[in-house]
Order: structure tokens, then C-alpha cells, then sequence
């Protein structure tokens, strides 16, 4: 058991660029969550996935942010023309099948400046 | 909806001393209550868990925490803190009607005297 993994762990990008990050969840867990965290502030949901199923996505900031688990195992978090305010850390976490009384494992995190 | 409250953003204590973290959640059923610690640069790592049960649930690192559902606190506790325990501390809650996410309160900021 390796932990989540993120990569990349640091990008820096100019405003209106694309940019994906992606997470190599605990191997034998089924669903993976992405989350944002902003300087002083706790993690905020963005989507979750229970194998290649995206369940829910509600939470997406916007249109320009998207994600994907096309094989049921890493996914990747886009955002699409980046603005300043996307500045942040993006978080991953994974589970086990039995919801939320398997606890979540949060990886190190991708943090994004956009210049 | 769920939320969380940290009242406290932080808290110094001297090493060797007993700690407390206040969390107090909002939710209309039977919550999932977590408590994550996070240091500097570190991803989040998972100190403890409650979702049914005996209420005061044991953690690692020596942590414990008490769900107390008249207060609707989860508060989480160390008998005797270490100067390695500066961190952040994020106390959240679950939601099982909610595609399993998980709220977050802001956070306390522990800080070790010694």
C-alpha cells in the first residue's frame, strides 16, 4: 500500500491556460474524491467517483472544471482557462466500498499558482 | 446541509500539557465525524473516526475524541501534548445523502510551547 498519489505536486501556469492534474488512488479502493483547499481554509468537495461512475459533480466550481476516471482507476481533475482565483491546493482522497465508514486517504495535494 | 465550526483558529499550549480541539457540526441525521491533522507541506492524515457506537472513540497519536449529540460536539483531546503535534487540526463530518463528501470546519492551529 503506497498511499494517494498526485502528481504533479507543484504547478505554475499563466492565466487562461489548461491544466491537468492527476491522482493514483490506494489501489484496492473503489471511489476517489477530489477536494480544493485555499490558504487557511479547509478542504471544500469538488466530485466523487465510485469506480468509473462520477456520482457527483454538482459541486464543481464551474463550467471549466472537469474530471475523469475513465478506467475506474487514477483520475484527472481539469481546469480549463485558468483565472488567479483557481490558485489553490487540489486535493485527492480514496476509500473503500463501504462509503463513508471507510475513512478517506487524502494524498499530498497538487498546488496550483496561476500567474 | 451539513457544516462544521471550529470556533478556535488557535491555540498555544505547553508541552506536556492537556489539549482540547472544539468542533461542534450541524446535520439532521446520525453523522459521520472525523478529525484530520495536517503539518506543514504534508497531505491530510486521518486521526480518528466516529459513526455509531461507544462515543468517546480512540485515535492514533495518542488522541481520543467524545461525540456528544445533545452538544453536537466531537471534541478531540491528548493528555499530554508533544512538540511534534504542531499542526493544523480539521474536525469534519459525512454525509451519506451527499455523494459521501466530506465538510470541513476552518481549522485550529496548534502551536507547542516548550
Amino acid at each position: 500500500d503506497t498511499g494517494v498519489s498526485q502528481n504533479p505536486r507543484h504547478k505554475i501556469t499563466k492565466r487562461g491556460q489548461n491544466v491537468t492534474f492527476r491522482c493514483d488512488p490506494i489501489s484496492e479502493h473503489n471511489r476517489l474524491y477530489w477536494y480544493r483547499q485555499t490558504l487557511g481554509q479547509g478542504p471544500e468537495f469538488l466530485t466523487y467517483f465510485q469506480n468509473e461512475a462520477q456520482l457527483e459533480k454538482s459541486r464543481l466550481l464551474s463550467d471549466r472544471f472537469s474530471a475523469e476516471r475513465p478506467k475506474g482507476s487514477f483520475s484527472t481533475l481539469e481546469i480549463q482557462r485558468t483565472e488567479q482565483g483557481d490558485s489553490a491546493m487540489y486535493l485527492c482522497a480514496s476509500s473503500g466500498q463501504w462509503g463513508l465508514k471507510d475513512a478517506q486517504y487524502f494524498g499530498p495535494g497538487t498546488r496550483l499558482t496561476v500567474l | 446541509a451539513q457544516s462544521v465550526t471550529q470556533p478556535d483558529i488557535h491555540i498555544t499550549v505547553s508541552e506536556g500539557a492537556s489539549l482540547e480541539l472544539r468542533c461542534n457540526y450541524s446535520y439532521g441525521a446520525t453523522p459521520y465525524l472525523f478529525w484530520y491533522v495536517q503539518s506543514p507541506g504534508q497531505g491530510l492524515q486521518l486521526l480518528l473516526k466516529y459513526f455509531s457506537g461507544d462515543t468517546l472513540v480512540q485515535g492514533i497519536k495518542g488522541f481520543e475524541a467524545e461525540f456528544k449529540r445533545s452538544q453536537s460536539s466531537f471534541n478531540l483531546r491528548k493528555p499530554s501534548v508533544h512538540w511534534s503535534d504542531a499542526a493544523e487540526y480539521f474536525c469534519a463530518v459525512g454525509a451519506s445523502d451527499a455523494g459521501n463528501m466530506l465538510t470541513f470546519g476552518g481549522g485550529t492551529r496548534l502551536m507547542v510551547k516548550p
